[in-house]
């Protein structure tokens, strides 16, 4: 089992539509929780971070945390083409090791 | 803003020849991490460095050396590159904000 799974996608939107991006993780003791977007050929850059059960909004970005489930979503209201992108799921562990999820693309369609 | 600099945007090198990435940060970070990046696979821990000359093996280390002698700097060795370690590196850095930045990444090519 990977430490951290998300699909890979394509999750296809239409403009306007609630984007909704799903990741399990596999350690129990998992502190602190990320969601990263990343357009192609540039690097990763940090929207959400999440560290404990409940949700976090920041504007059109939710996200939400189950540690009971192992779970953590990302909701993405009104979505617009230009969040067309793939968006990495990462979790820390012992040691502050960061390990990222494969990353789900986004499309969202004009 | 948290700088996180990588020596090299675009490498391309030899079979069998040693590689040196660096990447150096100015936010007197503890870790720092090396990943590579692949289509289908995503974001692949190589080594991480929780704080100076420690280190520690993440996914994928084999063919893969580190070097942390100095904080803010963290430099990734490949021994004898070989044509399947081409492939996107990036750097990252975290501090005691928690959240990791990244830098603008060193696209390899082993020919």
């Amino acid at each position: 089992q990977k430490e951290v799974e998300q699909n890979s996608g394509p999750l296809s939107v239409p403009e306007g539509a609630i984007a909704s991006l799903n990741c399990t993780y596999s350690d129990r003791g998992s502190q602190s929780f990320f969601w990263y977007r990343q357009y192609s050929g540039k690097s990763p850059e940090l929207i959400m971070s999440i560290y404990s059960n409940g949700d976090k909004e920041d504007g059109r970005f939710t996200a939400q945390l189950n540690k009971a489930s192992q779970y953590v979503s990302l909701l993405i209201r009104d979505s617009q083409p230009s969040d067309s992108a793939t968006y990495l799921c990462a979790v820390t562990g012992g040691y502050q090791k960061v390990t990222f999820g494969i990353g789900t693309k986004l499309q969202v369609i004009p | 803003d948290v700088k996180v600099t990588q020596s090299s945007r675009y490498l391309v090198k030899r079979t069998g020849e040693k590689v040196f990435l660096e990447c150096v940060q100015d936010m007197d970070h503890e870790n720092m991490f090396w990943y590579r990046q692949d289509p289908g696979l995503g974001l692949r821990l190589i080594y991480f460095s929780y704080d100076v000359k420690m280190k520690e093996k993440g996914d994928i280390p084999e063919g893969y050396s580190v070097s942390r002698e100095k904080k803010e700097r963290f430099s990734l060795i490949l021994e004898s590159a070989s044509t399947n370690q081409t492939s996107m590196y990036l750097c990252a850095s975290r501090g005691g904000e928690v959240r990791a930045f990244f830098g603008q990444g060193t696209r390899l090519t082993v020919v």
